[in-house]
């Protein structure tokens, strides 16, 4: 099994510029999310996906949008960078049985906005 | 806005001495877990706590939920060079399932 895969590993963007951040399961996990981590701020939730075909919002949704495309795929989209986004982005997914709630985090994609 | 605070936000010790992380909030949670971080890596779970007043050892590692829900900390005895990392707490209330997680304690052990 390989986890939680995320792509790409790192990013260069001009402001106004979009991208997609792909992100796989292979575990069979219904719940999916995305964070981003900035220095001294721990990680803050983008949005997360219950099951396959929801979406809801987190702490910071706002120049965001996401897709979960399937059991399997959860994707996130900055349709108009801004240097604020500039961060480390991380996707988990989350063990649906058992009292752990366990989260697995993929290797994360770091992003620079200039 | 439901903040978890964890202190210290640094901490350098000599290896074999112990040491306490602390994660406070003003919220009540239904579960707190707390994850390690190695640089260049997504966070691994160390510990579920679930229950107030829980205690939970792993190996080296005690991890405390406080009676009323609110707070955690986590102590290591005998910190070694491979406990170096970013320890984070995660707490979920009650019927959700989105996590806020805490700003993280930098721990660098020194052999």
């Amino acid at each position: 099994n390989a986890g939680v895969t995320q792509t790409p590993k790192f990013q260069v963007l001009k402001t106004g510029q979009s991208m997609t951040l792909q992100c796989a399961q292979d575990m069979n996990h219904n719940s999916m999310y995305w964070y981003r981590q900035d220095p001294g701020m721990g990680l803050r939730l983008i949005y997360y996906s219950a099951s396959e075909g929801t979406t809801d919002k987190g702490e910071v949704p706002n120049g965001y949008n996401v897709s979960r495309l399937n059991k399997r795929e959860f994707s996130l989209r900055l349709e108009s960078a801004a240097p604020s986004q500039t961060s480390v982005y991380f996707c988990a997914s989350r063990i649906d049985r058992g009292r752990s709630n366990e989260q697995f985090f993929g290797p994360g994609t770091r992003l620079t906005v200039l | 806005t439901q903040l978890l605070e964890q202190s210290p936000q640094f901490l350098s010790i000599q290896e074999g001495e112990n040491l306490t992380v602390y994660c406070n909030s003003s919220s009540v949670f239904s579960s707190l877990q707390w994850y390690r971080q190695e640089p260049g890596e997504g966070p691994v779970l160390l510990v579920t706590v679930v229950t107030g007043g829980e205690v939970k050892k792993l190996k080296r590692l005690t991890f405390q939920f406080g009676d009323a829900r609110k707070d955690s900390s986590l102590h290591i005895t005998a910190a070694q060079p491979g406990d170096t990392g970013l320890y984070l707490c995660a707490g979920a209330t009650s019927g959700t399932y989105k996590y806020i997680f805490g700003t993280g304690t930098r721990l660098k052990v020194l052999a």
